[in-house]
């Protein structure tokens, strides 16, 4: 068990539908990163927050949108989505910005159909 | 931005030392190298990290070029518990300037009986 906690396990939805994945990271940890992993696909890197703040970005797509809140947890927000955006959601914690040492949820299973 | 390349696959047998390789000409001055491990439907787990010259753990063993433009991730005695994809990470610097933690598309790893 790593310590992150990733809510739903399992997400079925339609397309052009709205889901929020949230994300809680290891307790003191205050980097927050979201990863999405089509099948068969490497871990594309969507975002990371910072206590609060936006720290990086890669290529998210701007239906996508996430955030971290006071209690350190972050949401990552799909919106009119689409058959590709079915993937395995992850997201993970470090204890702060720099560290290359992350620690991986279980992920989120989308499913859009 | 910041590449890594990895063999897309290797075979083994149960038993035998496993090195798998990563290219990083970009590496940045103040980036660490890290190495994880990922099963199916798993989030990624980390491995061993390492800057320069050797890093060793129970686990795995890491060597680093002078120029540290490549890694070899060596798993010594691989059992078939150890077939997995295993992704090196370097940090990336994005067009905001910070960095971004980008995978590289990972090297599927079979260990046969």
């Amino acid at each position: 068990d790593s310590g992150v906690t990733q809510t739903p396990k399992h997400l079925i939805t339609a397309t052009g539908q709205r889901v929020t994945l949230r994300c809680s990271p290891r307790s003191g940890d205050l980097s927050v990163y979201w990863y999405q992993q089509s099948l068969d696909q490497g871990l594309q890197f969507l975002i990371q927050y910072y206590n609060g703040e936006e720290r990086a970005k890669g290529n998210i797509l701007e239906r996508f949108s996430a955030q971290q809140f006071p209690d350190l947890h972050s949401e990552l927000n799909l919106s009119s989505l689409e058959l590709g955006d079915s993937a395995l959601y992850f997201c993970a914690s470090s204890p702060s910005h720099g560290e290359q040492k992350l620690f991986f949820g279980s992920g989120t299973q989308l499913s859009v159909l | 931005l910041a590449k890594t390349t990895q063999p897309i696959s290797m075979d083994s047998y149960e038993g035998q030392e496993v090195n798998i390789t990563c290219s990083h000409n970009n590496i940045a001055t103040n980036d660490y190298i890290t190495w994880y491990q990922q099963f199916p439907s798993q989030g990624p787990r980390f491995i061993i990290q390492g800057y320069k010259t050797k890093v060793k753990n129970e686990v795995a063993s890491l060597f680093i070029p002078a120029d540290r433009k490549s890694s070899t991730l060596s798993l010594p005695r691989v059992s078939l518990s150890d077939t997995a994809v295993y992704y090196c990470l370097v940090g990336d610097a994005g067009n905001t300037g910070r960095r971004a933690l980008t995978f590289g598309s990972g090297t599927r790893l079979q260990v046969q009986p």
